[in-house]
């Protein structure tokens, strides 16, 4: 079956170290994004890819880091340097260039820095 | 002014009621909108896209409204299970740009 996958589900780091969320995808889509949702609020864009090795920052996007080597692909890195990262994290992927394409969610991922 | 705005609510409604939800953008050149369904430590689902000439699946009927620039979700006969939050969504640019914009979402309680 064709989705988009988070791992892990449930993720506990320590302040000051860095952290890898991962996504995966097999919808052949172009377009790959980063959300992050905090409790009571709506989705802030952090980063996006619209293609295989190129991305965008979104809204939010300090303290994070993204690659997009390869299509199926979009990794995220929350660093030390991101001053509040506890948040329920969501990657999305959808058509590129496609009018009213809308996203597929991936089950997301919950960090907790302690 | 944020880019896409919604009521956060909550709306408490009975069962059976007429619901409406709207949801202002203020990019006049955004050209894709869609309504999604989040429900309580899940991640969103797709409830429906918005077209120019509005379009309704079964008791929910969205609207576009260009001029003012606002979308609008009505959900008819409420059902207890249609507790949810419901974001509004929006590609600020070209279709081609990408950058789907978020509302904070309207949360809807259904009582019985």
């Amino acid at each position: 079956d064709g989705g988009i996958t988070q791992s892990p589900k449930y993720l506990f780091r320590k302040e000051g170290q860095n952290v890898t969320l991962s996504c995966e995808q097999n919808l052949n889509h172009d377009a790959m994004y980063w959300y992050r949702q905090d409790p009571g609020q709506g989705l802030r864009l952090i980063y996006y890819s619209q293609i295989v090795n190129d991305f965008q920052k979104g809204d939010i996007a300090e303290g994070y880091s993204v690659s997009r080597e390869k299509k199926e692909s979009f990794p995220l890195t929350v660093t030390s340097a991101q001053k509040n990262p506890t948040a329920f994290y969501l990657c999305a992927s959808g058509d590129r260039g496609v009018g009213n394409s809308p996203l597929h969610f991936g089950n997301g991922t919950r960090l907790t820095v302690t | 002014r944020k880019e896409v705005e919604q009521d956060p609510g909550p709306f408490n409604v009975p069962e059976g009621a007429t619901v409406a939800f709207n949801c202002t953008y203020s990019n006049s050149a955004s050209q894709s909108f869609f309504w999604y369904r989040q429900d309580c430590r899940k991640e969103p689902k797709l409830l429906m896209s918005v077209y120019s000439s509005g379009n309704e699946d079964g008791r929910f009927t969205a609207q576009l409204n260009r001029a003012s620039q606002y979308i609008s979700l009505l959900i008819r006969d409420s059902k207890l299970s249609d507790s949810a939050t419901y974001l509004c969504v929006v590609n600020t640019g070209s279709s081609n740009t990408g950058k789907l914009i978020f509302g904070q979402g309207t949360t809807l309680q259904v009582k019985p």
